[in-house]
């Protein structure tokens, strides 16, 4: 049962660069979630997906874009990475908003 | 508005309470708590949906006081396992869907 799992798990950009991230889960959750987690500032949402085919903003979703084309997926896209971007980010998925999210192991990007 | 966690820190002997505070300036619809570990995903610890609610979890529990919009966590008895950062996901009325997370408590318990 691998739960939420994310790739890569690192990754190192150069400005400019694009690149997706890949979060996939196998619990059949409709909630899917892309957190960025800085030093010192707790996590913020970047973009959501309350089930397949849609999506929505969080707060911070200028410069990310996602899709969720099969339930089970959810991939956030950097068109044109900026150092402001370095981040460790996290996907994790719910039944609902009110249940237990889980988390998967994050990927850490580094934006030079 | 980003929930208020304090302390930010707090360092303990195994066998002491702590106790981590979570205030909001809205009013707030449910509180979410989990623990961080270093380089490590969160982990739920639990849910509180309605005011004056109270869970427990082993020797770690947490009440919700919707007056005063605050929800605090209590770890009694502390064990080295229990080291971490502690998360508070706040849920507001109006969030659509969203949690707002505040910015941690560090805690760090010694033998």
């Amino acid at each position: 049962n691998a739960g939420v799992t994310q790739t890569p798990k690192f990754r190192v950009l150069k400005t400019g660069q694009s690149m997706t991230l890949l979060c996939a889960q196998d619990m059949n959750h409709e909630y899917m979630y892309w957190y960025r987690q800085d030093p010192g500032m707790g996590l913020r949402l970047i973009h959501y997906s309350v089930g397949e085919g849609t999506t929505a903003k969080g707060e911070v979703p200028d410069g990310y874009n996602v899709s969720r084309l099969k339930k089970q997926n959810f991939l956030l896209g950097l068109e044109s990475a900026a150092p402001s971007q370095t981040s460790v980010y996290f996907c994790a998925s719910s039944r609902g908003v009110r249940t237990e999210a889980f988390f998967g192991q994050g990927t850490r990007l580094t934006v030079v | 508005q980003q929930p208020v966690q304090s302390p930010q820190a707090v360092i303990l002997r195994e066998g002491e309470d702590a106790v981590i505070n979570c205030s909001s300036s809205k009013a707030l619809y449910s509180v979410h708590w989990y623990r961080q570990k270093h380089g490590e995903a969160p982990v739920f610890l639990m849910i509180l949906l309605k005011g004056g609610e109270q869970k427990g979890h082993e020797k770690i529990s947490a009440s919700f006081n919707e007056k005063k919009q605050q929800s605090s966590l209590y770890l009694t008895a502390s064990q080295l396992s229990y080291s971490g950062t502690y998360f508070c996901g706040t849920e507001y009325k109006d969030s659509n869907y969203q949690l707002i997370w505040g910015a941690g408590t560090k805690l760090i318990i010694k033998p």
